[in-house]
């Protein structure tokens, strides 16, 4: 079946060190999404990609980075210059970027906690 | 920029009962408007959508939502609620340059 893949699901960091969040889809969509997500605030947009090699800053990408190499995968590092990364990270991704009628295809998300 | 106001935090109603969820939406051209639902621990899963023609759209597990222009709403609807239903409730309207604006979400409680 195909379908998103996020690993792990929990993920716990030393302050200071850098992590990086898995993201693997079989849908062959071609845009994808990174969105965290903190009690009672929604969901806030990290970083998006519409094509392979390029991507875009969200409402929210100080302190991570990502990279699209292949159309597959598109991991997200939390470095240590977030200043409070403990949250809930979810990845998604819809066929085409435009036009915008096409829903998201979401993980299961990875819980990420600083320790 | 798009916005989307999900004025109910948390909505308590019994099993069997209807159920309405509201979302209001800001956007200035024609808005892409979705519903999904998520329990607690997981990713999101697609409820319905609206982009164009009849204003009332079905959706899985057996919801549907208005869409009303004059009104910036977009309402979530469920004739008989089932305890299964206990979830999160999330809005969200997508722009043509294919990003998503997410409400706060709603959180339903279904009484026994």
């Amino acid at each position: 079946d195909g379908g998103i893949t996020q690993s792990p699901k929990y993920l716990f960091r030393k302050e200071g060190q850098n992590v990086t969040l898995s993201c693997e889809q079989n849908l062959n969509h071609d845009a994808m999404y990174w969105y965290r997500q903190d009690p009672g605030q929604g969901l806030r947009l990290i970083y998006y990609s519409q094509i392979v090699n390029d991507f875009q800053k969200g409402d929210i990408a100080e302190g991570y980075s990502v990279s699209r190499e292949k159309k597959e995968s598109f991991p997200l590092t939390v470095t240590s210059a977030q200043k409070n990364p403990t949250a809930f990270y979810l990845c998604a991704s819809s066929i085409s970027p435009r036009p915008g009628t096409q829903g998201y295809t979401f993980g299961s998300g990875t819980r990420l906690t600083v320790v | 920029a798009q916005s989307v106001t999900q004025p109910d935090i948390h909505i308590t109603v019994s099993e069997g009962a209807s159920l309405e969820l509201r979302c209001n939406y800001s956007y200035g051209a024609t808005p892409y408007l979705f519903w999904y639902v998520q329990s607690p621990g997981q990713g999101l899963q697609l409820l319905l959508k609206y982009f164009s023609g009849d204003t009332l759209v079905q959706g899985i597990k057996g919801f549907e939502a208005e869409f009303k222009r004059s009104q910036s709403s977009f309402n979530l609807r469920k004739p008989s609620v089932h305890w299964s239903d206990a979830a999160e409730y999330f809005c969200a309207v997508r722009t043509n340059a294919g990003k998503s604006t997410f409400g706060d979400g709603t959180t339903l409680t279904v009484k026994p």
